[in-house]
């Protein structure tokens, strides 16, 4: 199974400033890559596929980048409504799909 | 409009049953994908399972930590996907969401497991 490793595991940050998660696979996964957006007590929410696609509807202030077994989502310009857990998947080699550990985004 | 809505969640004993449900709307579900994802108190996500469409006659596959316990199955006439659980242990704990091909994600149900 591939895993899937993100950091970190939590991130505080001021509004308006630029925020970067990454996510390494223990093997090339050839941007199969997913990133989801899940606010408290809520599901998740797909932000990110193929590594650097956007989903119907998200922001232009997110963006996915990265290659090989390393991956990365950056939030330009933060607000408050992007306070929540952000989580990697991996869908290139399946099953198992694989998670990351999540990261948990607050306000400073 | 995309709807998953889940069902059957609930507080239950170590070795005892349980059945979800996943009613869906929005899409054409006998062409779909589904799977149940699982997220532990802890907010790990985990992928549980997966079911085919009738023309990949349905074909299942299963986490590891579920194999053998856990049955996924799908009633195209109602767009429904279940996940019966069986054999349950207090690691399946969790709230179970059902998700088309991860891109729509349900709101979840909630199980305990517990004496």
């Amino acid at each position: 199974d591939i895993q899937m490793t993100q950091s970190p595991a939590s991130l505080s940050a001021s509004l308006g400033e630029t925020v970067t998660i990454e996510c390494r696979a223990s093997e090339d996964i050839y941007n199969g890559l997913a990133w989801y957006q899940q606010k408290p007590g809520k599901s998740p929410q797909l932000l990110i596929y193929n590594a650097n696609s956007l989903h119907t509807g998200v922001p232009s202030r997110f963006s996915g980048s990265g290659s090989g077994t390393q991956y990365s989502l950056k939030i330009n310009s933060l607000q408050s409504e992007d306070v929540a857990s952000y989580f990697c998947q991996q869908y290139y080699n399946y099953p198992p799909w694989t998670f990351g550990g999540g990261t948990k985004l607050e306000l400073k | 409009e995309v709807q998953l809505v889940e069902t059957g969640g609930g507080l239950v004993q170590p070795g005892k049953s349980l059945k979800l449900t996943c009613a869906t709307s929005g899409f054409t579900f006998s062409n779909a994908w589904m799977h149940w994802v699982r997220q532990s108190p802890e907010k790990q996500l985990e992928w549980v399972a997966q079911i085919k469409a009738k023309s990949n006659n349905y074909a299942t596959y299963y986490a590891e930590s579920v194999k053998g316990r856990f049955t996924i199955s799908r009633d195209d006439s109602k767009s429904s996907v279940y996940l019966q659980m069986n054999s349950l242990k207090e690691e399946d704990t969790a709230i179970y969401y059902c998700t088309l091909n991860f891109a729509y994600w349900g709101q979840g149900t909630l199980v305990t497991v517990s004496s």
